[in-house]
């Protein structure tokens, strides 16, 4: 298995510009999470997902859409990109509510010039 | 979800015990304490998680006071891998996502 991926690693982006992170997991996970990490400072969470065709507001959602229309994807969508959405960005799936155990992709590095 | 409060930072010997606590005096009664950990520029790794028992794993134990107001994570050899963030999350068994802060950050050193 190949647990959580995440497409891409890098990138960077120029104010204004969009872009869409992936998320994927073959774990059969009903919940996935995105968190943005700052230099310095513990996990934000954006978005989560309960289950495909679900979608719910995390701590810091502004600026930021997503979509789970397959089960065992999760993508992060940036409209119109801020220098302020410079960060570390993760994604993370857990099997479902009561097994809060979470398993967390690599990470993409996202600046914004 | 309660608050919990950790340290910064520690060190810890190679090969003796790093005994992480946490404080979460808030706790309810079906929260539960997770325990993460964040090597460097990698995504978080779930440790261990436990609700009012003592909890071990192949990774840590996890000792959780009686009153449940506090706890501690016990890496008990710990090694150079073992440098990270540590990060202490009290969530209830039926939530919908947990609520990461920022943690102890583990220095082992030789």
């Amino acid at each position: 298995n190949a647990g959580v991926t995440q497409t891409p690693k890098f990138r960077v982006l120029k104010t204004g510009q969009s872009m869409t992170l992936l998320c994927a997991q073959d774990m059969n996970h009903e919940y996935m999470y995105w968190y943005r990490q700052d230099p310095g400072m513990g996990l934000r969470l954006i978005h989560y997902s309960v289950g495909e065709g679900t979608t719910a507001k995390g701590e810091v959602p502004d600026g930021y859409n997503v979509s789970r229309l397959k089960k065992q994807n999760f993508l992060l969508g940036l409209e119109s990109a801020a220098p302020s959405q410079t960060s570390v960005y993760f994604c993370a799936s857990s099997y479902y509510r009561g097994r809060n155990e979470q398993y967390f992709g690599p990470g993409t590095r996202l600046t914004v010039t | 979800d309660a608050k919990t409060t950790q340290p910064t930072s520690m060190d810890c010997a190679e090969g003796r015990a790093a005994n992480l606590p946490c404080n979460h005096s808030t706790i309810s009664g079906n929260e539960y304490v997770y325990w993460y950990r964040q090597i460097h520029s990698q995504g978080p790794q779930y440790i261990i998680h436990g609700l009012k028992n003592n909890e071990t794993n192949e990774m840590a134990s996890l000792i959780i006071t009686e009153d449940r107001k506090s706890s501690t994570l016990i890496l008990p050899h710990a090694t150079l891998r073992d440098t990270a963030v540590y990060y202490c999350i009290a969530g209830a068994y039926n939530t919908d996502k947990l609520i990461f802060g920022t943690g102890t950050r583990l220095q082992v050193f030789p």
